[in-house]
């Protein structure tokens, strides 16, 4: 069965330095994605970055980027100058390809950005 | 830019009382889902739609009820709403012939007393 395990339910980091928000997960389908989502405070879910498992490189979108270890089954979101406004909840999310459309997340991290 | 409307906004019920959660989406997706999001326990998904006319259950469907009735709407009832029931509930879509990221609603809170 699926399984994605946030292992960190709380970071702290300064402003302008870098943080890995841990994420692994466990699946039997050689084909799958994997997903990071933000929630601010303010609720939403804002989607970050997808990487799939047959991409050859590690995705990157802007100061995010994904450090995808497929032997290790894990994919830790890195947040580059970390921001005041990267305060939020952090969800990793797992979809595999099973002939299935099911997506399942993490417990996800609360990740608080100091001065 | 709708994307996906999730009605209504919050909701308090007493046990045993029913309710509907309306949820439609105006991006031509294919999948739509339901999950309940509660502190400490992440998003857990309660019943999902890979098609208009399908429907499976997710991690968590006891107690809940869903409906595709068209392409646009996914509903999710709860006929007999218990306290266990409280949470925050999130509607989203996806569009699995891209990457599949889904977009969600804003979340409907709800309140069994």
């Amino acid at each position: 069965a699926q399984k994605i395990t946030q292992t960190q339910p709380g970071m702290f980091v300064q402003e302008k330095e870098a943080v890995t928000l841990d994420c692994t997960y466990d699946t039997s389908d050689p084909s799958y994605g994997l997903f990071w989502y933000k929630q601010p405070s303010s609720g939403e879910m804002i989607f970050l970055i997808y990487q799939g498992s047959y991409d050859q490189q590690n995705a990157t979108e802007g100061r995010y980027s994904l450090n995808f270890q497929k032997a290790r089954k894990s994919a830790n979101l890195v947040i580059s100058a970390s921001q005041l406004g990267d305060s939020a909840m952090y969800f990793c999310a797992m979809r595999d390809a099973r002939g299935t459309d099911k997506l399942i997340f993490g417990t996800g991290t609360r990740l608080q950005v100091f001065p | 830019n709708a994307g996906v409307t999730q009605t209504p906004k919050f909701q308090v019920l007493k046990t045993g009382q029913s309710m509907t959660l309306q949820c439609a989406q105006d991006m031509n997706h294919n999948s739509m889902y339901w999950y309940r999001q509660d502190p400490g326990m992440g998003l857990r998904l309660i019943y999902y739609s890979a098609s208009e006319g399908t429907t499976d259950k997710g991690e968590v469907p006891n107690g809940y009820n869903v409906s595709r009735l068209n392409k646009r709407e996914f509903s999710l009832r709860l006929e007999s709403a218990a306290p266990s029931q409280t949470s925050v509930y999130f509607c989203a879509s996806s569009d699995r012939d891209r990457t599949g990221e889904l977009f969600f609603g804003e979340g409907s809170r709800l309140t069994v007393l």
